[in-house]
């Protein structure tokens, strides 16, 4: 069965410092993988998707970047974190094999508070 | 304008009744699909059913079961006999077309909270 991981599950860093968040997929390959971020009290937007290795697509202009450098690691980053940047990012998985019935699997988030 | 709007920001419900949360969508395409997830305090989205346009029959899934009202636009996610530990907050998802990675977009969420 598929698993996806996240980590660290916590993290707390100060305004302007760099950010690493990894997320892998396990048991499955070629997956499309996706970055949310989640702020208190709201709705999921989608920040980045890859539907292969070095393929990154952005959907929201902002000061994260992603890369995903294996088929199933999937890295959030950051050169300086802005306080906006705080909140709950959560990494999904989906197969790949297209059509609207694609169901996208999560992981456990990570919970980033920037002070 | 908004592709998912859930109008109910919260939602209480006796411990073994039914409960209705609401969905609403907006799409031009023919083909999409409908989803409704699961987040729980500890965070992690939990997907819980999956109704396709071209569905003909409403989707179940256990307790769950999505009344899709496609001429209205509406895929309300119905929970029945109510456990406590269905308090959660639940999202509405839609994802659009047949090509590529296909983003899903989420509604503002109904955060549901069962009364023992």
């Amino acid at each position: 069965s598929q698993t996806i991981h996240q980590w660290p599950a916590t993290l707390v860093q100060p305004v302007g410092s760099p950010l690493s968040l990894e997320c892998t997929v396990e048991g499955t390959s070629n997956p499309n993988l996706y970055w949310y971020r989640q702020a208190a009290g709201r709705g999921l937007q989608l920040l980045f998707y890859s539907v292969g290795i070095g393929q990154i697509s952005s959907e929201v202009p902002q000061n994260l970047s992603a890369s995903r450098p294996q088929d199933r690691q999937f890295i959030l980053s950051s050169k300086k974190l802005l306080l906006s940047d705080s909140g709950f990012y959560l990494c999904a998985w989906s197969s790949g094999s297209g059509g609207p019935k694609e169901t996208q699997y999560f992981g456990p988030g990570t919970r980033l508070l920037v002070l | 304008a908004q592709k998912i709007t859930q109008t109910q920001p919260g939602m209480f419900v006796q411990e073994k009744e039914a409960v209705t949360l609401d969905c609403t969508y907006d799409t031009s395409d023919p083909s999409y699909g409908l989803f409704w997830y699961k987040q729980p305090s500890s965070g992690e989205m939990i997907f819980l059913i999956y109704q396709g346009s071209y569905d003909q029959q409403n989707a179940t899934e256990g307790r769950y079961s999505l009344n899709f009202q496609k001429a209205r636009k509406s895929a309300n996610l119905v929970i029945s006999a109510s456990q406590l530990g269905d308090s959660a907050m639940y999202f509405c998802a839609m994802r659009e077309g047949l090509t590529g990675a296909n983003n899903l977009f989420f509604g503002t969420g109904t955060r549901l909270t069962v009364i023992p």
